[in-house]
């Protein structure tokens, strides 16, 4: 079956560890998002990445990174400078930006980060 | 400053009545605008669009409607279902075409029986 998988589920890190969250699609979408929800707050945006080997920060990228190197993998890692990682996290991909995309994203099932 | 904006934190409605979730937007250059369903510990699914030449998309029990001239749109479920339950995004593309989509900050609706 085509989708995206995330892992791992849920997730327990102490604080100031890195930890990185995997995010693989096999629906041959060009562009991949991660995103953050926390309560109160709907979905932000941390990075997305419209092409392999190429991303743009989101609206809350500090203390983030990601890598694209595969069009099917785009892992989010949460360094130690993120001042709040406890938060669930879900990744999505798209066709691609264009005239042709009317702007509708498929998500994984998230990832719950808890920070001890 | 946001510019998609789900008013309504929650919204409860009794199972057979009809659903109504508003989203407001302050951007022009949006061409369409979604809403996403999400149960707790899933992930967001694509639930109904419309383009912004439009005003009204209708998908079985979901009817989204938009007024331009207002930037409201809002999405009317008939009837409600307690499988409706669930938080409800309201979501907008910018015209750019490269831009990921806005997404408001969720409306949690719960349809009781």
């Amino acid at each position: 079956d085509g989708g995206i998988t995330q892992s791992p589920k849920y997730l327990f890190r102490k604080e100031g560890q890195n930890v990185t969250l995997s995010c693989e699609q096999n629906l041959n979408h060009d562009a991949m998002y991660w995103y953050r929800q926390d309560p109160g707050q709907g979905l932000r945006l941390i990075y997305y990445s419209q092409i392999v080997n190429d991303f743009q920060k989101g609206d809350i990228a500090e203390g983030y990174s990601v890598s694209r190197e595969k069009k099917e993998s785009f892992p989010l890692t949460v360094t130690s400078a993120q001042k709040n990682p406890t938060a669930f996290y879900l990744c999505a991909s798209s066709i691609g930006q264009g005239l042709w995309f009317h702007g509708e994203l498929f998500f994984g099932e998230g990832s719950r980060l808890t920070v001890l | 400053d946001q510019q998609v904006k789900q008013n309504s934190p929650s919204l409860s409605v009794q199972e057979g009545r009809i659903s109504i979730l508003n989203c407001d937007y302050t951007n022009s250059m949006f061409d369409y605008f979604l809403w996403y369903k999400k149960y707790p510990a899933e992930g967001p699914t694509f639930l109904i669009s419309i383009s912004s030449i439009k005003d009204k998309n209708e998908d079985g029990r979901f009817t989204v409607f938009l007024n331009k001239s207002a930037k409201h749109l809002s999405l009317h479920i008939v009837p409600s279902q307690p499988g409706d339950s669930a938080v409800y995004f309201c979501a907008a593309r910018p015209n750019s075409g490269n831009t990921p989509l806005v997404f408001g900050k969720g409306t949690r609706l719960s349809v009781i029986a």
